[in-house]
């Protein structure tokens, strides 16, 4: 069955640079890669997903990337803010799975003033 | 519209006892899944709930049982409460937009087990 990796568990990054958050997959089948932020107290926010038709995706400071070949994804955070600091999930599933959703193990990111 | 909504918020329960959990979706989602969540753990896939049927399960003992109503409203009950079932339960609906399904979370219900 799929498997998906995620790291750093932890990322602490100053207040205006940007941070990078890989994810890896073993099922070739995956086509639907959701990103989800998880601030403290509140259930998880679907903030960005990417389909396997497309290898980049942007919206405003957050971008995903998805390698195919290297069966990799990673998302982007540029000129990160305080309200970035939360945890991230990546997920990832296809059809083949009965759409159910993999998760990677989450990373905490901190955004240092 | 109305976010995913679950009841209650917060509950306190002793061990050995059993207990029920809330999930209403969005309107118009007949995907509803649950998750547990413990302290510096990742998402733990319980079950989803599609029309009704049980479509996924993830790995969890028997203790751990769901349904889902005409409404596409959910419950899920654990029996014989253990010390280590004090966690977050998140409930998730989701959408089947363009051949793939996102899944909008609750804020959880937050379970501890004394």
């Amino acid at each position: 069955g799929e498997n998906v990796e995620q790291h750093p568990s932890t990322l602490s990054v100053q207040e205006g640079d940007s941070a990078v958050i890989k994810c890896t997959y073993s099922d070739s089948a995956s086509n639907y890669f959701p990103w989800y932020k998880q601030e403290l107290g509140k259930g998880p926010q679907l903030i960005i997903d990417i389909r396997s038709n497309v290898g980049e995706k942007k919206d405003q400071r957050i971008a995903v990337t998805l390698n195919k070949t290297a069966k990799h994804f990673s998302l982007h955070i540029t000129e990160t803010q305080p309200e970035d600091s939360a945890v991230y999930f990546c997920a990832a599933t296809s059809r083949d799975s009965n759409y159910q959703l993999i998760w990677g193990a989450g990373t905490k990111l901190i955004i240092k003033p | 519209k109305a976010g995913v909504t679950q009841t209650p918020r917060y509950l306190i329960k002793t061990r050995g006892q059993q207990v029920t959990l809330s999930c209403s979706p969005i309107s118009g989602h007949r995907s509803v899944s649950w998750y547990q969540q413990t302290p510096g753990q990742g998402l733990q896939f319980l079950f989803e709930y599609f029309s009704e049927t049980q479509r996924n399960k993830g790995n969890f003992p028997g203790r751990f049982s769901g349904r889902q109503f005409s409404n596409s409203r959910s419950e899920m009950n654990v029996s014989t409460l253990e010390l280590g079932d004090s966690a977050l339960y998140l409930c998730a609906s989701s959408l089947f937009s363009g051949g793939f399904y996102e899944q909008y979370f609750g804020p959880g219900t937050r379970l501890t087990v004394t």
